[in-house]
């Protein structure tokens, strides 16, 4: 079965610098994809960023980018410059290519960009 | 402009009532979810659909039912069967296809609160 952890329950980070969030996935399917997904206080769920298995190098997206280590089984959230919109929980989560293909989340991660 | 319509946004019920939450998506996307979270936690998958009149219980589906009979739309009811229904209900839609990521596009979600 599918597992998702993300260690951190809050984070916190100046406005402007940098953030790491981590998230560890174990899956047995040799074929997978992996999601992140902002969700500010309203309650929408955001996508962000997509990573897949066999993806070559880490997907970027503007501010956003995946460090991906595939012998880890790591999938960890980098966001530079950060900004006061940037607060929120932050959910980590994959789907298996084999059977119910439906994204498993992490429990989330809050953070909180201070100025 | 395309997106997915939750409704209502907020509900009340009694214990011991049924209520149904209403999924409606004009994305054109074969494959629906319907799922729960709880304060501070991450999603838990309650029901998927990706076809027509077909669907699966996911990890949580007790004290749950959909049905599947038009492809824009999935109202999932929270039965009285169900021991904790109070939560937020986010329901999803996802293009179906190896070729594609498997993104899901959320609704904006539900709120139920059992008095």
């Amino acid at each position: 079965a599918q597992k998702i952890t993300q260690t951190q329950p809050g984070m916190f980070v100046q406005e402007k610098e940098a953030v790491t969030l981590d998230c560890t996935y174990d899956t047995s399917d040799p074929s997978y994809g992996l999601f992140w997904y902002k969700q500010p206080s309203s309650g929408e769920m955001i996508f962000l960023i997509y990573q897949g298995s066999y993806d070559q190098q880490n997907a970027t997206e503007g501010r956003y980018s995946l460090n991906f280590q595939k012998a880890r089984k790591s999938a960890n959230l980098v966001i530079s410059a950060s900004q006061l919109g940037d607060s929120a929980m932050y959910f980590c989560a994959m789907r298996d290519h084999t059977g119910r293909r439906a994204l498993t989340f992490g429990s989330g991660t809050r953070l909180q960009v201070q100025p | 402009d395309g997106g997915i319509t939750q409704s209502p946004k907020y509900l009340f019920r009694k214990e011991g009532q049924n209520v149904t939450l209403s999924c409606e998506q004009n994305l054109n996307h074969d494959a629906m979810y319907w799922y729960r979270q709880d304060p501070g936690q991450g999603l838990r998958l309650i029901y998927y659909s990706q076809i027509v009149n077909d669907f699966q219980k996911g990890d949580i589906a007790e004290g749950y039912s959909v049905s599947r009979e038009k492809k824009e739309s999935f109202p999932l009811t929270v039965t009285s069967a169900q021991k904790n229904p109070t939560a937020f209900y986010l329901c999803a839609s996802s293009i179906v296809g190896l070729e594609n990521t498997g993104e899901l596009f959320f609704g904006e979600g539900s709120r139920l609160t059992v008095l």
